[in-house]
């Protein structure tokens, strides 16, 4: 069965700081792992796909197949960034489904 | 920008009563989904799409669910006869041949 964990429903941070937010996946094979957002009444929106392997908005992960993680990280937080975070995997060469972990709050304390 | 749109923005129902919640996807898109999202809970997958079918369902989607593109641009989930446990945000998707999926803003339905 494929799984997302997110082990932090909420995370406060200092603008400036940095930002790791942790995600754990379980998935016999090689998924493709998203990180989407939702920022306050606005719509789930694809923020980084793994293959792609860019950075949008200072954000970037990195996929780690030995400890299946792919965790979203930031240098230097900002007061935008505040918003829901979600992790999602879904099968490879497909439309697939997404499933999505539980998702982590983000604050950024001005 | 296209957008995902989806109609209403909330709906409340009275168990038992069947509702529509309507989507209006992308237009140059051919694969289409149902989530939705238990306040508090993670966003699941319901239903997906393809070629006038569907494509897979989850153990959510018994036979109270069904799905139908019924004029080449919505696409709409019905619910029978709902259940209070089918409170939830409902959001609907679309994609074209690529891993991208575009979503909506929601309907949130409220049953009593």
């Amino acid at each position: 069965a494929q799984r997302v964990t997110q082990p932090e429903k909420l995370l406060s941070v200092f603008k400036g700081a940095p930002v790791e937010l942790k995600c754990n996946y379980s998935y016999s094979g090689s998924p493709e792992l998203f990180w989407y957002v939702q920022y306050s009444r606005q719509r789930l929106q694809l923020l980084l796909r793994h293959i792609s392997r860019e950075s949008i908005k200072g954000f970037t992960a990195d996929l780690n197949k030995g400890e299946t993680s792919f965790h979203l990280k930031k240098p230097f937080a900002q007061e935008e960034d505040s918003a829901m975070y979600y992790c999602a995997l879904r099968a490879p060469f497909g439309n697939e489904k997404l499933t999505f972990g539980t998702g982590t709050r983000l604050t950024i304390i001005p | 920008e296209p957008e995902v749109t989806q109609t209403p923005s909330h709906q409340v129902t009275q168990m038992g009563q069947e509702v529509i919640l309507r989507c209006v996807p992308i237009s140059n898109h051919l694969y289409f989904y149902w989530y939705r999202q238990i306040l508090g809970q993670k966003v699941e997958f319901l239903v997906s799409f393809y070629n006038n079918e569907i494509s897979e369902k989850s153990e959510i989607f018994d036979d109270q669910f069904s799905v139908e593109r019924p004029d080449g641009s919505n696409f709409t989930l019905k619910i029978r006869s709902t259940k209070l446990e089918d409170s939830a945000m409902y959001f609907c998707a679309s994609s074209e041949i690529g891993p991208e999926q575009f979503f909506g803003p929601g309907t949130r339905l409220t049953v009593l």
